[in-house]
């Protein structure tokens, strides 16, 4: 069975400084990925995807991702954060089927003023 | 832009109640979800619909009923509501298609105490 997993529960950081979410999945065959983010008070909204192509994938508010398939990951980096970045962090991922995503636990970054 | 709405954000039920959730869409989405999100569990999955009338279960099936007699309603029912299932619960619709199409729409939530 697929399954994604998320290292961090909780990070906090100052402003500038720089960001890497971890997520490792386990499934042999092409995939889908994502990076869904929900602000507080917020409904989830898509960070960013990668389906094919180039495996640094950059997304809204200067966020980006790589795919190294050889390691199954696709952490999510951002080089200087700011205080509205203040959200949980869920890493999602299709392998097999048309309707299912499976989700990582998330993690929750807070930053600092 | 893609709206997917909740009938409420919280919600208080007594244990025992039945309970309905209800989700609408307006994108004309094949697809709709309902999902829980608890702390440190991520989302896990409760029933989907591809289709007007047609679900399929997901992860976490039990003490749960859907319904979906419009294409763009979902409905998610808790038979006899628990404790166990206080939680925020989620609504989501995509595409249906290829997996290109598989990026999924949130409702807000509906947070729901069982007492």
């Amino acid at each position: 069975a697929q399954s994604v997993s998320q290292h961090n529960h909780h990070v906090i950081l100052s402003e500038a400084a720089s960001l890497e979410l971890g997520c490792n999945y386990s499934y042999g065959g092409t995939v889908n990925l994502f990076w869904y983010v929900q602000y507080p008070g917020q409904h989830l909204q898509l960070l960013l995807k990668y389906f094919s192509g180039d495996p640094l994938v950059k997304g809204i508010k200067g966020f980006e991702a790589e795919f190294i398939k050889s390691k199954f990951s696709f952490n999510l980096r951002k080089p200087s954060v700011q205080w509205s970045d203040t959200a949980e962090y869920f890493c999602a991922v299709n392998g097999d089927s048309n309707y299912q995503l499976i989700w990582g636990a998330g993690t929750k970054l807070i930053i600092k003023p | 832009d893609v709206k997917v709405t909740q009938s409420s954000r919280y919600l208080v039920k007594r244990t025992g109640e039945k309970v309905f959730l209800e989700c609408v869409q307006d994108m004309d989405h094949e697809n709709m979800f309902w999902y829980r999100q608890d702390p440190g569990l991520g989302l896990r999955l409760i029933y989907f619909s591809y289709d007007v009338k047609m679900k399929e279960k997901g992860d976490i099936p039990e003490g749960y009923s859907v319904s979906r007699e419009k294409k763009e309603r979902f409905s998610l029912i808790l038979e006899s509501a628990s404790t166990n299932q206080t939680s925020m619960y989620l609504c989501a619709s995509s595409l249906r298609g290829d997996l290109l199409n598989t990026e999924a729409f949130f409702g807000q939530g509906t947070r729901l105490t069982v007492v």
